[in-house]
């Protein structure tokens, strides 16, 4: 079984500041990993992923997310957030071939001026 | 590209009626597709998979009775609420996969209130 923790429910981070989300995994298998963002009352919208290759990830909106295999962790940071970041992420695994998507329990970014 | 809609986007209706959500791929062919079911402030629950042509896979403790699912087409999904209570209001997402990738996109959402 795989899970995803993510410890921090709630960042509040002032506007042109660096911020880092955390998550972590669990899995006996290989995993791909994703990132993905939710504005209010909306689906969510992939933001990156990790499949394979260079351990660093880049997406849109200027984030990125290192996969840690040693620390079982894939954070993802943006080195200066905008108000337009405020949004609930959702950090999420699956395993090569597999269907599901195990969600972690999501980290509200609240981005102040 | 990897678009997905979803309709309607708001329903409302009375207890024990029956509610369709519809869920499309409009520019790439789904041989699967996903039903989540999120409540406030929460993360969200994957109801069942669905492949095209084929029965629905259902979660562990969902309805399958309840939460009717057909995916008649490479990009039509539909989830049907059957008998609606108050406490099967919630946000539904889709999502679908194209072929093997093992990227899922998600649609909008829709917002369900059984009153």
């Amino acid at each position: 079984a795989q899970s995803v923790t993510q410890l921090d429910s709630q960042v509040p981070v002032f506007e042109e500041a660096p911020v880092e989300l955390r998550c972590n995994y669990s899995s006996s298998v290989s995993v791909y990993l994703f990132w993905y963002v939710q504005y209010p009352n909306q689906g969510l919208q992939l933001l990156l992923k990790y499949l394979s290759g260079s351990t660093l990830v880049k997406g849109i909106n200027g984030f990125e997310a290192e996969f840690n295999k040693s620390q079982t962790s894939f954070h993802l940071r943006k080195p200066s957030v905008h108000i337009s970041d405020t949004a609930e992420y959702f950090c999420a695994v699956s395993s090569p071939g597999g269907n599901k998507l195990t969600f972690g329990t999501g980290t509200q970014l609240k981005v102040e001026l | 590209g990897a678009v997905v809609s979803q309709h309607p986007s708001r329903v409302i209706c009375k207890s024990g009626t029956s509610v369709k959500i519809e869920c499309r791929s409009l520019d790439f062919q789904a041989t699967t597709m996903f039903w989540y079911r999120q409540f406030p402030k929460q993360s969200l629950m994957l109801m069942a998979t669905s492949n095209e042509g084929s029965k629905a896979t259902y979660e562990q403790g969902v309805e399958k009775d309840k939460f009717l699912i057909n995916h008649a087409s490479l990009t039509l999904s539909t989830l049907t609420v059957t008998s609606a209570h108050p406490e099967d209001s919630s946000f539904y997402i889709c999502s679908a996969r194209e072929g093997n990738t093992d990227t899922q996109y998600f649609g909008p959402g829709t917002r369900l209130t059984v009153l």
